[in-house]
């Protein structure tokens, strides 16, 4: 089982509509999570980090359960230009902090 | 612009040859990683460094080796070339404990 899984989608939605991600990790030792966007054929970039409480950043929202060990992404109101691969990253504290990337969620916003 | 250079951006190789894919970072960041890109399998970890001196494996690290002389340049070398390696490779890099990567724009490697 791979330490960080996602649904790989594709997820298919009209504009305006609000979707969520899931991402699910396998080890306890958890130090830090974030969530990354990878569009068509370029390299990932930070989307946001994700901390214990919860946060917020315009349309996108993240949530962190560590009971339940796993971590969310909603993104109200879809824009076109949301349409990307979406990466769950986690950092793990017996791992020396290394980032250990999910295999990615696609989200396809139509008009 | 400050960043992460990598080269080649593409190349095409025949099994067996041996070929070093290039990494530079400008932003003075200690830690340096290279991944690599699958379908289906997402970002996997080659190698890794965290300060110049210093290398570590990490999830995918057979067929290559790393090394890191300087702060700057973290160069990934395959020894000899399998089908399998054909991938796409990202050269990343990060400075403070903020968890925050910086990629270069990938080097897409097809091993015939």
């Amino acid at each position: 089982r791979k330490e960080v899984e996602q649904d790989p989608g594709p997820f298919n939605v009209p504009e305006g509509a609000t979707v969520a991600f899931n991402c699910t990790y396998s080890n306890s030792a958890s130090q830090s999570f974030f969530w990354y966007r990878q569009d068509c054929r370029k390299e990932p970039k930070l989307l946001m980090s994700v901390y214990s409480s919860g946060n917020e950043d315009g349309r996108f929202t993240a949530q962190l359960n560590r009971a339940s060990q796993y971590i969310s992404l909603l993104i109200r109101d879809s824009k076109l230009s949301d349409s990307a691969t979406y990466l769950c990253v986690v950092t793990f504290y017996n791992q020396g902090g290394k980032l250990i990337f999910g295999q990615g969620t696609e989200l396809s916003v139509k008009p | 612009i400050a960043g992460i250079t990598q080269a080649p951006t593409s190349q095409i190789l025949a099994a067996g040859r041996r070929m070093t894919l290039r990494c530079t970072q400008d932003m003075r960041h200690n830690a340096m990683y290279w991944y690599r890109q699958d379908l289906g399998l997402g970002l996997r970890l080659i190698h890794y460094s965290n300060t110049a001196g210093t290398t570590g494996k990490g999830e995918v690290p057979d067929g290559y080796s790393v090394s890191r002389a300087n702060t700057d340049d973290f160069p990934l070398t395959l020894a000899s070339a399998v089908p399998s390696q054909t991938s796409v490779y990202f050269c990343a890099s990060s400075g403070t404990n903020t968890g925050e990567l910086f990629f270069g724009e990938g080097s897409r490697l097809t091993v015939l």
